[in-house]
């Protein structure tokens, strides 16, 4: 089955760290850039990051520049995403999804909940 | 980067048409036409409807349809069904190489 499956989500305090995970499955994982967009309760979707097929490039939202890092281990088929000095405004689900000849965004995963609070 | 401007809700009856709109700048809608639109039910992951401004991935019925024009695009779905009744969010490439959505619409069919 063709699927992305995150993993990672959890309650941290403000200025702790968690690492998400996203496993890939059913695709040629190294064929596709991929990208993490978030969504706050009751909000709407944000582009948080992404990295193209091996990862050399890299880019961010503004919002999250210097305190996140998205990487790929294409071995693995899982994409990641290190968050840092994480702050109550990052409290969102944190979906991965792939991206293909600027086919956007045609596969997401189910997303995994990111709680920031003390 | 702000938000691309779409409108908070929009209504139809069963078997109408309904068009939401979405607006940017030149910096992203005006600029690419590497616009995409999505559909989302609460609780479940996002499902592509429209990329490019006006391809469908297989599998979309042709009654969802894109278009653009300068920094605005849109989604028309013809024969609004039940099923229809979801948030739809678009979203553009930029000239900052990342990427933009739109805040959402509630789409409500009455």
């Amino acid at each position: 089955e063709v699927q992305l499956v995150e993993s990672g989500g959890g309650l941290v305090q403000p200025g702790g760290s968690l690492r998400l995970s996203c496993a890939a499955s059913g695709f040629t994982f190294s064929d596709y850039w991929m990208h993490w967009v978030r969504q706050a309760p009751g909000k709407g979707l944000v582009w948080v990051s992404r990295m193209n097929i091996d990862g050399s490039t890299t880019n961010y939202a503004d919002s999250v520049k210097g305190r996140f890092t998205i990487s790929r281990n294409n071995a693995k088929n899982t994409l990641y995403l290190q968050l840092n000095s994480l702050r109550a405004e990052d409290t969102a689900i944190y979906y991965c999804a792939r991206c293909k000849n600027w086919e956007c965004f045609d596969l997401w995963g189910q997303g995994a909940l990111v709680t920031v609070s003390s | 980067q702000s938000a691309l401007t779409q409108p908070a809700s929009v209504s139809g009856s069963p078997g109408q048409s309904i068009t939401i709109s979405c607006t940017g700048t030149s910096s992203d809608v005006g600029g690419y036409d590497y616009v995409s639109w999505y559909q989302h039910h609460p609780g479940k992951a996002p499902k592509l409807i429209i990329y490019e401004v006006n391809d469908r991935p297989s599998g979309v019925p042709d009654r969802f349809f894109g278009s653009k024009s300068g920094n605005t695009a849109s989604l028309t779905i013809s024969g609004l069904q039940a099923e229809d009744e979801a948030d739809y969010y678009c979203s553009s490439f930029t000239t900052r190489s990342s990427w933009v959505f739109g805040g959402g619409t509630k789409v409500t069919v009455l």
